[in-house]
């Protein structure tokens, strides 16, 4: 299966640790997008990527997150300092945009972050 | 900003009936895909099925059409012969086509049961 991957799938970390997740997009793929998704709630947008460039960053992206994609293939998502409200699933998706129209954009299995 | 409204948090149906989840949703721009995502428990998200605004002629993927009223920002998902798969988070998402943000706006889901 050569789809979105996520690691780890769970994590759970105690209040004021660093935590770091990684997401290998489809390969090919030129665009990987963060987003944040909390019980009840539908997916939120976080940031997206470009190759290696970060296009798009949400104001929910606070000072202690940070992301990376450096060589245009797998991309990091890091958590400074974490708080209770960062307990949440973080999705991963990626998408081949192609210079028009709606690139359809496939999501991974998520990492379910815990923080105590 | 652009909104999505899913108003019903839960539907049921049953097995080899037809159901109908609502969206609406909010936006000044006249051109736009529409899309609708299935969240199987524990499993990741997979695309249903997607509507370019400028389409006028609904879209239909097997057992699934949508309903799409422009003038009425409706984005409703018919689900035919339902099948006890079919159980899961359905969401509604928009998303700007080119010159804006590439993010995925989400609703907040329909749970669907399905009832053998």
């Amino acid at each position: 299966d050569t789809g979105v991957s996520q690691d780890p799938r769970h994590k759970i970390t105690k209040r004021g640790q660093n935590v770091t997740f990684r997401c290998d997009p489809i390969s090919e793929h030129n665009r990987l997008y963060w987003y944040r998704q909390t019980l009840g709630q539908g997916p939120e947008f976080l940031t997206y990527f470009q190759n290696e460039a970060q296009l798009e960053k949400s104001r929910l992206l606070s000072d202690r997150f940070s992301a990376e994609r450096p060589k245009g293939s797998f991309s990091t998502l890091e958590i400074q300092r974490t708080e209770q409200g960062d307990s949440a699933m973080y999705l991963c998706a990626s998408s081949l945009f192609q210079g028009s129209g709606a690139d359809t954009q496939y999501f991974g299995p998520g990492t379910r972050l815990t923080v105590l | 900003a652009q909104t999505v409204t899913q108003s019903q948090p839960e539907m049921s149906v049953q097995e080899a009936e037809t159901v109908t989840l609502s969206c609406t949703y909010d936006t000044s721009e006249s051109d736009y895909y529409l899309f609708w995502y299935k969240q199987p428990p524990s499993r990741q998200m997979i695309l249903v099925i997607r509507q370019e605004a400028y389409k006028q002629q609904n879209a239909t993927e097997n057992r699934f059409s949508v309903n799409f009223q422009k003038a009425a920002k409706s984005f409703s998902l018919k689900i035919s012969d339902s099948q006890l798969g079919d159980a899961a988070m359905y969401f509604c998402a928009y998303r700007r086509t080119q010159g804006g943000s590439e993010k995925l706006v989400f609703g907040k889901g329909t749970k669907l049961t399905v009832n053998p």
